[in-house]
């Protein structure tokens, strides 16, 4: 079954203490990318890949970090967490005929 | 830069009622439009799309018509039942960002018995 996972699902933290949500998919996308979803706000991009190796920035890339080091993982990492990163993420792959593909999401609360 | 913009919810509507949901756009060019949907709890599932003007996207019952001169995409369906209630969002993917969709806000469905 052609599918995006997320780990964990929800995380509560504390300001600063550094974390990592991962994301694999199983269909050999070449394009993954990172999602933030607020309330008012929809969701907007933080970062995407093209390729092993290949990163660039979205929208809102501040106070992130990802990693491309295999074609199935896209691992998105918060150095220093704080309270405005409190969101839902979700992980998304995109087919070559430009459907995109969203993880189950990962509920972040950063205290 | 592209932009959607969609109505506010939530929309209350009893069972068997007509949706409309209404998303206009701003893009650079002919972009390609989707509806995601998203249930409690969960991700979003690409729900229709369409790809140029006047295509009309379906799923499910619900229909979308690419409108190129109103710049619009809204999303309707014929009579909504309790399982329909989600929340629906409005995307375009601009013909110079593959990697990218830019979502509208998101409008929330509750249907009643």
């Amino acid at each position: 079954e052609a599918q995006v996972t997320q780990n964990p699902r929800y995380l509560i933290t504390v300001t600063g203490k550094k974390l990592t949500v991962t994301c694999s998919q199983n269909m050999n996308h070449e394009y993954m990318s990172w999602y933030r979803q607020d309330p008012g706000l929809g969701l907007r991009q933080i970062y995407y890949s093209m390729n092993v190796e290949v990163t660039d920035k979205g929208d809102v890339p501040e106070g992130y970090k990802v990693s491309r080091k295999e074609k199935r993982n896209f691992p998105l990492i918060l150095e220093s967490p704080s309270p405005n990163q409190t969101s839902l993420y979700f992980c998304a792959t995109i087919g070559q005929a430009g459907s995109q593909y969203f993880g189950p999401g990962t509920r972040l609360l950063v205290l | 830069g592209d932009s959607v913009t969609q109505m506010e919810g939530p929309v209350t509507l009893s069972e068997e009622a007509f949706l409309t949901i209404n998303c206009t756009y701003t893009a650079t060019g002919y972009p390609s439009l989707f509806w995601y949907v998203q249930y409690p709890g969960e991700g979003l599932q690409l729900l229709l799309k369409a790809t140029k003007a006047d295509d009309k996207g379906s799923n499910k019952g619900f229909e979308a018509t690419y409108r190129k001169e109103t710049t619009s995409f809204h999303l309707e369906k014929g009579s909504v039942q309790v399982s329909d209630s989600a929340v629906y969002f409005c995307a375009l993917r601009g013909k110079t960002g593959f990697q990218k969709l830019v979502f509208g806000t998101g409008t929330r469905l509750l249907v009643s018995p």
